[in-house]
């Protein structure tokens, strides 16, 4: 089936420093691709997606690039604050009997340090 | 717009109880589906509704069941309670087809 692998964590970091989160997918097909944070004791919130290969996602500050040739969705930011520390999870959507559902990563925890 | 909410926050079962968690999805959404995230983990797809019917379901146990109602809201029923059932139960709404899933805050289950 397919499956999403992100690399392990935790990640810390000083603020204002350079991130990157690597995700990368097993899939048949060209799925939707997304990342999603989490904040402690939260639910999961969409950071952002991309559809279609060569697609950039962006938002808040994050990027992500689905790149079909390496299969990887990798997580970037330039300048990162002590507000980022959450997990993340990278995820991809597919069909399984006509439900439209997410398979997510384990999840890295990023902790950022003023 | 109002979002995703779930009911309730919080929740401890002891073994072989039952459990209904609630879900009200985001305004206009008429998908939701529900997903356990187990400490340290990444969330697994429980099931999915539509149209009040149940359209996809991941590997889970039949005492896992569920409803959906006229308004799209939802619940999530658990039967026979195990230990391992203790996790954070997330809901997300989304419209059907290939779109966008937004979740709530999820309720934590814990299993005595």
């Amino acid at each position: 089936g397919n499956s999403v692998t992100q690399m392990e964590g935790p990640v810390t970091l000083s603020e204002e420093a350079f991130l990157t989160i690597n995700c990368t997918y097993t899939a048949t097909g060209y799925p939707s691709l997304f990342w999603y944070v989490q904040y402690p004791g939260e639910g999961l919130q969409l950071l952002l997606k991309a559809t279609k290969a060569d697609d950039k996602g962006s938002n808040k500050g994050f990027e992500a690039t689905y790149r079909k040739e390496t299969t990887s969705f990798h997580l970037e930011k330039g300048s990162v604050q002590v507000s980022d520390s959450a997990v993340y999870f990278c995820a991809l959507s597919e069909t399984i009997q006509g439900a439209q559902k997410l398979v997510f990563g384990q999840g890295t925890r990023l902790t950022i340090n003023p | 717009e109002t979002g995703v909410t779930q009911s309730p926050t919080h929740l401890i079962k002891t073994r072989g109880q039952q459990v209904t968690l609630r879900c009200s999805s985001q305004s206009g959404h008429n998908t939701v589906s529900w997903y356990q995230q187990a400490l340290g983990q990444g969330p697994q797809f429980i099931f999915q509704y539509y149209r009040e019917e149940e359209n996809g379901r991941g590997n889970f146990p039949p005492r896992f069941s569920g409803l959906q109602f006229p308004n799209y809201s939802s619940e999530l029923n658990v039967n026979a309670l195990e230990l391992d059932d203790s996790a954070l139960y997330l809901c997300a709404s989304s419209l059907e087809g290939p779109k966008t899933q937004y979740f709530g805050p999820g309720t934590r289950l814990l299993v005595l």
